[in-house]
C-alpha cells in the first residue's frame, strides 16, 4: 500500500495550461483504470473531478481532462482560473480491495 | 441530489473508541460502494476501508485491521466505521464517500462533509 507519487506544488499563470502528474506502479495506476483526481480547498470536504482515467462529472469544467500512459495518469487544467488554485489529489484501485492516494499536489495560480 | 452526512465524530481518549455515521439521500444506496478516506492535520487523504454494496466484500488498510470494522445498512441508508482502541495517530477528519458502482474497485465519486476524530489524553 504505498502511496502515488505526485509533484508537491506546480503553478501556472491565468490562461496558462498545467500538468500533474501521478505514478505508481504495475499493481495499480498501470493495471487498473479506476484512476480518479479529486480538488480540495483548505478546510473543505475533496471534489472528483476526474474518474476512471478520463471521465469528467457532470457539472465539471471541460478545463479539466485525466490521460494514462503506463504505470503514470496525468490531472491537465486548460485556461488556469483563479478558483482552480487548490490541492488535487489522485488515487487508484491497488487490487484486493484496497486503493492508495497521492499525497497531493498544490496548485498555485500566479 | 446527493447528499452525504457524516456524524458521531468528537474527543476520546486513547484506547477508547467512536461510532461514525454516513447519513445517505438522494440515490439508491445499495447500489454503490463506499470508502472511508482520513485525513490527519495538514496531511493528505489516505484510504482506510471499503465496503461493496452488498456489504459482501469489506476491506481496510493495515494500521486499522483489527481495529476498525466497516458496515452499511441499506433499508436505513447509512454507512458505519466503528472504531476501537483509538490511537493518537487515528486523529484526523474522515470522509465517506460514494463510489461510482457497486464494486470496491471503482472510484470514489462523492464526498460528505467529513468528521472531525481527536484522540487525545
Amino acid at each position: 500500500q504505498s502511496a502515488l507519487t505526485q509533484p508537491a506544488s506546480v503553478s501556472g499563470s491565468s490562461g496558462q495550461s498545467i500538468t500533474i502528474s501521478c505514478t505508481g506502479t504495475s499493481n495499480d495506476i498501470g493495471y487498473y483504470n479506476y484512476v480518479s483526481w479529486h480538488q480540495q480547498y483548505p478546510g473543505k470536504a475533496p471534489k472528483v473531478m476526474i474518474y476512471e482515467v478520463s471521465n469528467r462529472p457532470s457539472g465539471v469544467s471541460n478545463r479539466f481532462s485525466g490521460s494514462k500512459s503506463g504505470n503514470t495518469a496525468s490531472l491537465t487544467i486548460s485556461g488556469l482560473q483563479s478558483e482552480d488554485e487548490a490541492y488535487y489529489y489522485c488515487t487508484s484501485y491497488a487490487g484486493s480491495g484496497t486503493r492508495v492516494f497521492g499525497g497531493g499536489t498544490r496548485l498555485t495560480v500566479l | 441530489e446527493v447528499q452525504l452526512l457524516e456524524s458521531g465524530g468528537g474527543l476520546v481518549q486513547p484506547g477508547g473508541s467512536l461510532r461514525l455515521s454516513c447519513a445517505a439521500s438522494g440515490f439508491t444506496f445499495s447500489n454503490y460502494a463506499f470508502i472511508w478516506v482520513r485525513q490527519a492535520p495538514g496531511k493528505g487523504l489516505e484510504w482506510v476501508s471499503s465496503i461493496s454494496g452488498s456489504s459482501d466484500n469489506t476491506y481496510y488498510t493495515n494500521s486499522v485491521k483489527g481495529r476498525f470494522t466497516i458496515s452499511r445498512d441499506n433499508f436505513m441508508n447509512t454507512l458505519y466505521l466503528q472504531m476501537n482502541n483509538l490511537k493518537d495517530e487515528d486523529t484526523a477528519v474522515y470522509y465517506c464517500a460514494k463510489c461510482a458502482g457497486i464494486f470496491t474497485s471503482r472510484d470514489p465519486h462523492y464526498w460528505g462533509q467529513g468528521a472531525l476524530v481527536i484522540v487525545s489524553s
